[in-house]
This record gives C-alpha cells, structure tokens and sequence, in this order.
C-alpha cells in the first residue's frame, strides 16, 4: 500500500501562474517531508524539505505548507515559469532516515 | 565535487541472463541507498548500506536480486535471471551519514535504465 498519496498526477500552468500540489500521508511516525524534483533522463534533486514542527517552509519561488492534524503537506511555485517543467515528487522518512518514500509523481507543464 | 555516478546509463538484457549495476558515491559518503523506479512512478526503496554494512534490505523485491558494498564506496546491485518485470530506472543515492535525530540529504544519481526483453 502507498504510504504517500500525490495529486495531481499532471498538472498544466501558464507562466507566471501559482503551481500547487498536494501529498497526504497516513504513518504519524514520519517527521521529514522533502520534494524533489526530477528532469527526464536525470535523478530527483532535493528542491526543498521540511519537518512536522513548522506548519511552512519558504525557499525563493518555493513553499511547503504542512497540516500536521490533516497529515497532509502541499507545494506551491509561485510565478511558475517553463523551466520549472519536470516531475515533481514528494516524500516522507522517519528520524532514523534510513528510507524514504515517495509519492507517484506530478509532472508541471508551465506554458510559456 | 563530482556528484553520484552510474553506470550504465542503459541496458538491455535477454529475459533470464543476469545483470550488475554499479553506483559510485560521493566521496566520503558513508550512506548508500539503492531505488528502483518504475515508468511513470516514483522510487521505491530497495536497499541501504551503512559503509560495508547492508542495514536494510527490505525492498529488495525477490531473492534474485542482490547488491553489495564490499569496501564501503562502490556498490553493485545484482539481478540474477532478469524477467521483464525487473524493466525500471534503478536509481543510486548517497548521504554523509545516517544519524538518530539528524536529517541528511541525499542525492541521486542519473539512474541506470533497465530494459528486460
């Protein structure tokens, strides 16, 4: 069984517009949620990754808002541009980090 | 610094001939963590060393599959008699170290893509 859900599997946005997808999660013992995000041809890229104590994470363009009591997690992309097109996945890992696992993946399609 | 290798970046096997897959490190990574990806998914957890020791060999789908670390840097994952089920991207990744209480990122390498016919 999945033990990260992501939605939307794709997702279509015109530059500069807000990208926003949405992971939930069931195991209340995971306490890192990172994203990555993944070029064709290439290996995933950590992007931006936050823990359970805060509720959001800013980095440039990029923010995670977590709701910890929901046990979901999104990412938002403001002024989405073209080059941000690839496949976005999400992630989850319990302190010992020994694992992570990730969701099924959404591929942003920004259009110019 | 040069990132996480792999090697090959593709292959094509026969249905029952056995393949390796090597992944080269970043230097003075003492993690290593094997994913296999499957067309459209995301990773799926397979294996992790800890320098020269297998930790958790948990995802490791079936027992034809196989990978080692025998001096702590290069690893190799090995699929004995492939069946075209075993057909993915198998994804390397490295971190300094694994610590109770600390979160360490890992990186990826550009995977090896597997086609089994």
């Amino acid at each position: 069984q999945q033990q990260v859900k992501q939605s939307p599997q794709s997702l279509i946005v015109q530059k500069g517009g807000i990208s926003i997808i949405n992971c939930a999660y069931e195991n209340t013992a995971f306490d890192y949620f990172p994203w990555y995000q993944q070029f064709p041809g290439k290996g995933p890229a950590l992007l931006i990754a936050i823990r359970p104590d805060v509720s959001e994470k800013k980095e440039g363009r990029f923010t995670i808002s977590f709701n910890k009591s929901a046990k979901q997690f999104s990412l938002h992309i403001m002024d989405s541009q073209p080059g941000d097109s690839a496949t976005y996945f999400c992630a989850a890992s319990i302190r010992n980090f020994n694992k992570f696992y990730f969701g099924s993946g959404t591929k942003l399609n920004v259009k110019p | 610094g040069a990132g996480v290798s792999q090697s090959p970046r593709y292959k094509v096997a026969k249905r029952g001939q056995d393949v390796a897959l090597r992944c080269d490190p970043i230097s003075g990574h003492v993690s290593l963590f094997w994913y296999q990806q499957a067309l459209g998914q995301g990773p799926e957890f397979l294996t992790y060393f800890q320098n020269e020791a297998q930790l958790d060999k948990s995802g490791l789908p079936s027992d034809r599959f196989f990978a080692e670390r025998p001096e702590g840097s290069v690893s190799t994952l090995k699929i004995q008699r492939t069946q075209q089920e075993d057909s993915a991207v198998y994804l390397c990744a490295s971190s300094l170290r694994v610590l109770a209480g600390r979160w360490e990122t890992q990186y990826f390498g550009p995977g090896t893509r597997l086609l089994v016919l």
